[in-house]
């Protein structure tokens, strides 16, 4: 099976600032790389896919980066409403897998 | 609209056995990647199983092989989950998901608000 590894578990930043959150995989998984947010009590949302693609009504200072194993995702100016877990998640093969999740707090 | 809407969770003893059920709308079911995906409390996303369009292609987690069944049932627009022999370590809250388009199987763009399971003497 793929191991994910996010990283950081937790971070704090103040509105305004730019947030990057990485995510390894334990082999290649070319760009088959999804990232998604949940805020408490709440469903998850995908908000890209295939390693860098937005989905559609994701605001743009949301940003994907990377292939094979390293991948980035990038807030780039931090939102109140942003305050939320992130998880990375590869679809490249059966059993799909998720990284712990990074929680982000707004100071 | 698509519209996810799961049912069938509640309290079942260890060894027990529940089936979830997942009523899709908005989008052509028959067509798309179905997915189950679970998170006990206080912990991360855990993909569960996945079947394809037509019912013939399923895969799941080494932590259900075996035990879990996903199945669905075009006539209805419905997504199903049986388990069985559930143990502690099952308890958590189950989100069926949607494909993102039709072939892509890994990947979802709408869940459910999910079904509360607890396995629990």
């Amino acid at each position: 099976d793929i191991q994910m590894t996010q990283s950081p578990s937790s971070l704090s930043a103040s509105v305004g600032d730019r947030v990057t959150i990485t995510c390894r995989a334990s082999q290649s998984i070319t760009s088959s790389l999804n990232w998604c947010q949940q805020k408490p009590g709440k469903a998850p949302k995908l908000l890209i896919f295939a390693a860098s693609t937005l989905q559609g009504g994701v605001p743009s200072r949301f940003s994907g980066s990377g292939s094979g194993t390293e991948f980035t995702l990038t807030i780039s100016s931090l939102q109140p409403e942003d305050s939320a877990t992130y998880y990375c998640q590869q679809s490249y093969s059966a059993p799909l897998t998720f990284g712990g999740g990074t929680k982000v707090e707004i100071k | 609209e698509v519209q996810l809407v799961e049912s069938g969770g509640g309290l079942v003893q260890p060894g027990g056995s529940l089936r979830l059920s997942c009523a899709a709308s908005g989008f052509t079911f028959s067509s798309y990647w179905m997915h189950w995906v679970r998170q006990a409390p206080g912990k991360g996303l855990e993909w569960v199983s996945r079947i394809d369009g037509d019912g013939t292609t399923t895969h799941y987690a080494d932590s259900v092989k075996g035990r879990f069944t996903i199945s669905r049932d075009q006539a209805k627009n419905t997504l199903y989950l049986q388990m069985n022999s559930l143990r502690a370590e099952d308890t958590a809250m189950y989100y069926c998901g949607k494909g993102l388009r039709v072939g892509v199987s890994g990947t979802v763009d709408y869940w459910g608000l999910g079904t509360l399971v607890t396995v629990s003497s």
